[in-house]
């Protein structure tokens, strides 16, 4: 069966660290790019980064760029996601996604999704 | 950064019913699109890519249209399992990617 299954998340200040890891089982992890999604409470999808098959190429939405660093063990079967200088905007369920199979953009839909690990920025 | 615009935002609808849910980018996009589903307390479902590629194990009554700023989402008959939440999304303007605010469809 194909599955990711997040973990990491929880409560921290603001101006924290967190640092979530998403375990791939189930497909080849080195054949596909990757996503971190998050929605914050009550809110709708916001991408937030991703990163091609070898972790050579990666992306990140204007409000965690400077902040957050995305990276891929392929040897672990596992992706991660770095997030410092945490806001309370930071607020959300994670969820890390698979992208279709291909090397373009016209592939960076999300095809599998995790259900999620939750983080909350607070004082 | 592309802008996504659905409407509507709320679609009140009845099992049966024919919907149509549009996503209105911001500047053209070819037909770098894809549709997701969420049911609450969920992960989203990805329903349709490349605008109109139907996913695999996709019911055939969800269907895709549309190419540059113009696209549609269609569910030919509802049935009770669709009352969920839709999310277009463009993959053309990479980095970012964008999704669409959402449609709420509720049961009439």
């Amino acid at each position: 069966e194909v599955q990711l299954v997040e973990s990491g998340g929880g409560v921290v200040r603001p101006g924290g660290s967190l640092r979530l890891s998403c375990a791939a089982s189930g497909f080849t992890f080195d054949d596909y790019g990757m996503s971190w999604v998050r929605q914050a409470p009550g809110k709708g999808l916001e991408w937030v980064s991703g990163i091609n098959w070898n972790g050579g190429s990666t992306g990140y939405a204007d409000s965690v760029k400077g902040r957050f660093t995305i990276s891929r063990d392929n040897a672990k079967n596992s992706l991660y996601l770095q997030m410092n200088s945490l806001r309370a905007e930071d607020t959300a369920l994670y969820h890390c996604a698979r992208r279709g199979l291909g090397l373009s953009p016209y592939y960076y839909y999300m095809d599998v999704w995790g259900k999620g690990t939750t983080v909350t920025v607070s004082s | 950064d592309i802008q996504l615009t659905q409407s509507p935002s709320f679609l009140s609808a009845s099992v049966g019913d024919r919907v149509t849910i549009t996503c209105r980018a911001s500047q053209g996009i070819s037909s770098y699109l894809a549709w997701y589903q969420q049911k609450p307390g969920k992960a989203p479902k990805l329903l349709i890519y490349a605008a109109s590629t139907l996913q695999s194990g996709v019911p055939s009554r969800f269907s895709g249209s549309g190419s540059g700023t113009e696209f549609t989402l269609t569910i030919s008959s509802l049935q009770p399992e669709d009352f969920a939440t839709y999310y277009c999304q463009q993959l053309n303007s990479y980095p970012p990617i964008t999704f669409g605010q959402g449609t709420k469809l509720e049961i009439k």
